[in-house]
């Protein structure tokens, strides 16, 4: 049981715009900023979004993060099928002094 | 550019020890938190272990404290995770990660560890 809770699946064509929700509580998203990750089949977790709505170098911005309350939200929007990952929330907890995730989102491009 | 490269993992039996090292390159090593973060075949993502700069402080999730130590040495620009009592829940890719405190902001590209029964 993850500690964020995000859907385990979503799914969109091409071009569509999709959202992936992540819900958690005051310990950690009602306090600290939230973080996405996209992983690719057989690859490391890469960092697609972080304090809420930033996004790294190289990332396109298709991909863009919101955040309100306690809950938090990626959107893609012009959906690629190179989308095609799990995408997973984090945030840091203050009263378990961890980072925590959510369990992640296969999003599937039809 | 940031680059992290875990080795360590391997096969073992219920009960042994392994050590993960994940050396750094790129950044000044000595000024950043580090994390253990582990994946199990199939499964999704979960943190095991922070260190602090200079070693100062550390955490465990609770599914391997009191089993798992984790240590850095900033002179060799090295992250460890010392695994002890293992069990076959602990069978797991296990990723080190750059903290900067506000974000897991660079991946290895991970060491599998499996446990047998």
């Amino acid at each position: 049981q993850s500690v964020l809770t995000q859907p385990p699946s979503a799914s969109g064509t091409p071009g569509q715009r999709v959202t992936i929700s992540c819900s958690g509580s005051s310990s950690n998203i009602g306090t600290n900023t939230v973080n996405w990750y996209q992983q690719l089949p057989g690859t490391a977790p890469k960092l697609l979004i972080y304090s809420n709505n930033q996004r790294p170098s190289g990332v396109p911005d298709r991909f863009s993060g919101s955040k309100s309350g306690t809950s938090a939200s990626l959107a893609i929007s012009g959906l690629q099928s190179e989308d095609e990952a799990d995408y997973y929330c984090a945030a840091w907890d203050d009263s378990l002094t961890a980072w925590v995730f959510g369990g992640g989102t296969k999003l599937t491009v039809l | 550019q940031v680059q992290l490269v875990e080795s360590g993992g391997g096969l073992v039996k219920a009960g042994g020890s392994l050590r993960l090292s994940c050396v750094a390159s790129g950044f000044t090593f000595s000024d950043y938190y580090m994390s253990w973060i582990r994946q199990a075949p199939g499964k999704g993502l979960e943190w095991v272990s922070y260190i602090s700069t200079s070693s100062s402080s550390t955490n465990y999730a609770d599914s391997v404290k009191g089993r798992f130590t984790i240590s850095r040495d900033d002179a060799k620009n090295s992250l460890y995770l010392q695994m002890n009592s293992l069990r076959a829940e602990d069978t797991a890719v296990y990723y080190c990660a750059r903290d900067s405190g506000q974000q897991l902001g660079n991946w290895g590209q991970g060491t599998l560890v499996t446990v047998s029964s």
